[in-house]
């Protein structure tokens, strides 16, 4: 099985900082990587897919890179409303990394 | 629009059986994969198994495989997870999700509201 990595597990960062969260895979998944968004009590929302694509409606702060085993999502500014934890996904096994918790410092 | 909205709340006891739903509405139900996951108090986010609801043809994650059964009623469009045994350990909140295109290899691009589940003698 492919294992999925994510770090940092959470960090604290100012409003208006850039933010980068890490997915590893333990193997190859081409692009078959989506980033998800769980603000606190909500349901998540799908923000990224094939590795780089933003989802319809979701700000473009928010970007995705990578392709194979590494894989980056990258908040360009830092806004009180992206508080939330955020999981990448190998979408064609269903796996989800474990998760990194945003916060404001 | 599309919306996917699941059942209430359920309190069981150990040993009880239990089927959760989840309904489609805004699209065509059976061209789109259905998902379901699993989350843990404070926990995250597990793939539990998916479903075609054009043919119920269902694949499910091995964590889970033998314990949990995916279906759907095209009918009604609806798709529905069950439990014959629930242990206190499937004490979680369980969500629905629709893949974003008729392949099963996607993301979830809608999901449902959830259903909190409760397991305890």
């Amino acid at each position: 099985d492919i294992q999925m990595t994510q770090s940092p597990s959470s960090l604290s960062a100012s409003v208006g900082d850039r933010v980068t969260i890490t997915c590893r895979a333990s193997q190859g998944i081409s692009n078959f990587l989506a980033w998800y968004q769980q603000k606190p009590g909500k349901v998540p929302q799908l923000l990224i897919y094939d590795a780089s694509t933003l989802q319809s409606g979701v700000p473009s702060r928010f970007s995705g890179s990578g392709s194979g085993t590494d894989f980056t999502l990258t908040i360009s500014s830092l806004q009180p409303e992206d508080v939330a934890t955020y999981y990448c996904q190998k979408y064609n096994s269903g796996t989800f990394g474990q998760g990194t918790k945003v916060e404001i410092k | 629009e599309v919306q996917l909205v699941q059942s209430g709340a359920e309190v069981k006891k150990p040993g009880e059986s239990l089927r959760i739903s989840c309904k489609g509405s805004g699209y065509s139900f059976t061209s789109y994969w259905i998902s379901w996951v699993r989350q843990m108090p404070g926990k995250g986010l597990e793939w539990m198994g998916k479903i075609d609801p054009s043919d119920s043809y269902t694949s499910n994650s091995p964590s889970f495989q033998g314990h949990v059964t995916i279906s759907t009623d095209k009918s009604f469009s609806i798709a529905y997870l069950q439990w014959s045994s629930l242990k206190a350990s499937d004490t979680a909140m369980y969500y629905c999700a629709r893949h974003r295109s008729g392949i099963p290899f996607m993301p979830f691009d809608f999901w449902g509201q959830g259903t909190l589940v409760t397991v305890s003698s």
